[in-house]
């Protein structure tokens, strides 16, 4: 089946520092993949996407490239600050077939930024 | 400003009580999502709805069922809740076109205790 695997957390860093958040994928088909962002009680808002090999999503300094050949899209950004602290979610979305309304999530990564 | 707005940001209930979550949205979005979000689990699809009166089963509907008698509503329902149902409980929405059923819009949640 489908599935999304996000790197355990917490992750706490420093203010300023570099920030990677590993995900991979197992999809049948071609998915489109996102990465959403839940801060301190709110909903989940979507961060940024990418639906073909190679596509890089970016957004508030973040960046995630598809990469079909490790199946992954890690979240990067450069220089994270305290208000980027939330949890993020990866998500795949097959392209077709009747799940083409489905989001499959992982299970969250919780960062925290200190100042 | 887009909203999806869920009834109650706390609940506290019996087990054995039939429990109704709301969840209004004001986009005129065709697509609805109940999701429950569980520490280490992420998020689950319960059931979606891509129209008016219609409904299909997510990843974990047991338990549960919806009703989406009006396309900004759309109402989770527990027959007779259980205290393994207890969890936030998330509302989201999206259109239909293609490019953007993807970008969910999500509610702040509900948490639901059940004793």
């Amino acid at each position: 089946g489908n599935s999304v695997t996000q790197m355990e957390g917490p992750v706490t860093l420093s203010e300023e520092a570099f920030l990677t958040i590993n995900c991979t994928y197992t999809a049948t088909g071609y998915p489109s993949l996102f990465w959403y962002v839940q801060y301190p009680g709110e909903g989940l808002q979507l961060l940024l996407k990418a639906t073909k090999a190679d596509d890089k999503g970016s957004n508030k300094g973040f960046e995630a490239t598809y990469r079909k050949e490790t199946t992954s899209f890690h979240l990067e950004k450069g220089s994270v600050q305290v208000s980027d602290s939330a949890v993020y979610f990866c998500a795949l979305k097959l392209s077709s077939g009747g799940s083409n309304y489905k989001l499959t999530f992982g299970k969250g990564t919780l960062l925290t930024v200190n100042p | 400003d887009v909203k999806v707005t869920q009834s109650s940001r706390y609940l506290v209930k019996r087990t054995g009580e039939k429990v109704f979550l709301e969840c209004v949205q004001d986009m005129d979005h065709e697509n609805m999502f109940w999701y429950r979000q569980d520490p280490g689990l992420g998020l689950r699809l319960i059931y979606f709805s891509y129209d008016v009166k219609m409904k299909e089963k997510g990843d974990i509907p047991e338990g549960y069922s919806v009703s989406r008698e009006k396309k900004e509503r759309f109402s989770l329902i527990l027959e007779s809740a259980s205290t393994n149902q207890t969890s936030m409980y998330l509302c989201a929405s999206s259109g239909r076109r293609s490019g953007i059923r993807e970008k969910l819009f999500f509610g702040s949640g509900t948490q639901l205790s059940v004793l």
